[in-house]
């Protein structure tokens, strides 16, 4: 069946450190979302992507979907230690309507 | 945003008794739900698609005779779990769309905050 992985799984970086966590699905994706949950709270949507080779930005955060659709990654830049917790990415693969989540990346920031 | 409410929160219950899930969106009418379940710093696994008015769709390997879902109306879903067992404890997450049902969504999807259940 289709997979979605995530590496890295986890990632400490000092405060101001930049990090990135990339998603790499196994089958070619309609579009990408991504989500943030904080230790003990639910995911939080964060942005979709659509279009091959489409970049956002929100802020410190720049999420890029690749020219095949099947990886996407996101940046953040300089970190805070309110981005604290795990970053999921979720594929829609075209012609379904459920979106497979990533394995997951949790970002610990040191203060 | 929109919200979507679930309830309880946290649920303790004795092996082979039956809990009760409930999921609502609270501002938008969702004809789609859907449930995970999400071990301890795991991701979250789809265990079933809700449709308003309709059978619900489970993932491969999920018991559908151990987790009832109905979505009696476009703004409540429920997951029961039945004659529950140790191994059925974990964090259970709905999540909500106003998508058309069974249609691809490029729609956002909006979680509950989640219901802990622990069998003992």
């Amino acid at each position: 069946g289709q997979q979605v992985m995530q590496i890295p799984q986890y990632q400490h970086v000092q405060e101001g450190e930049d990090f990135t966590t990339y998603c790499n699905s196994s089958t070619t994706l309609s579009n990408i979302q991504w989500y943030k949950q904080r230790p003990g709270g639910h995911p939080v949507f964060l942005i979709q992507l659509v279009k091959s080779g489409e970049v956002k930005k929100q802020k410190r955060l720049t999420f890029q979907f690749g020219e095949a659709k099947k990886n996407s990654s996101l940046h953040i830049t300089a970190t805070q230690t309110t981005d604290v917790g795990t970053y999921f990415c979720a594929g829609l693969t075209s012609g379904t309507y459920k979106y497979i989540f990533g394995t997951g990346t949790r970002l610990k920031v040191l203060a | 945003g929109a919200v979507v409410s679930q309830h309880p929160s946290r649920v303790i219950c004795k092996s082979g008794t039956s809990v009760k899930i409930e999921c609502r969106s609270l501002d938008f009418q969702a004809t789609t739900m859907f449930w995970y379940r999400q071990f301890p710093k795991q991701s979250l696994m789809l265990m079933a698609t809700s449709n308003e008015g309709s059978k619900a769709t489970y993932e491969q390997g999920v018991e559908k005779d151990k987790f009832l879902i109905n979505h009696a109306s476009l703004t409540l879903s429920t997951l029961t779990v039945t004659s529950a067992h140790p191994e059925d404890s974990s964090f259970y997450i709905c999540s909500a769309h106003p998508g058309l049902a069974g249609a691809p969504s490029s729609y956002e999807q909006y979680f509950g905050p989640g219901t802990r259940l622990t069998v003992t």
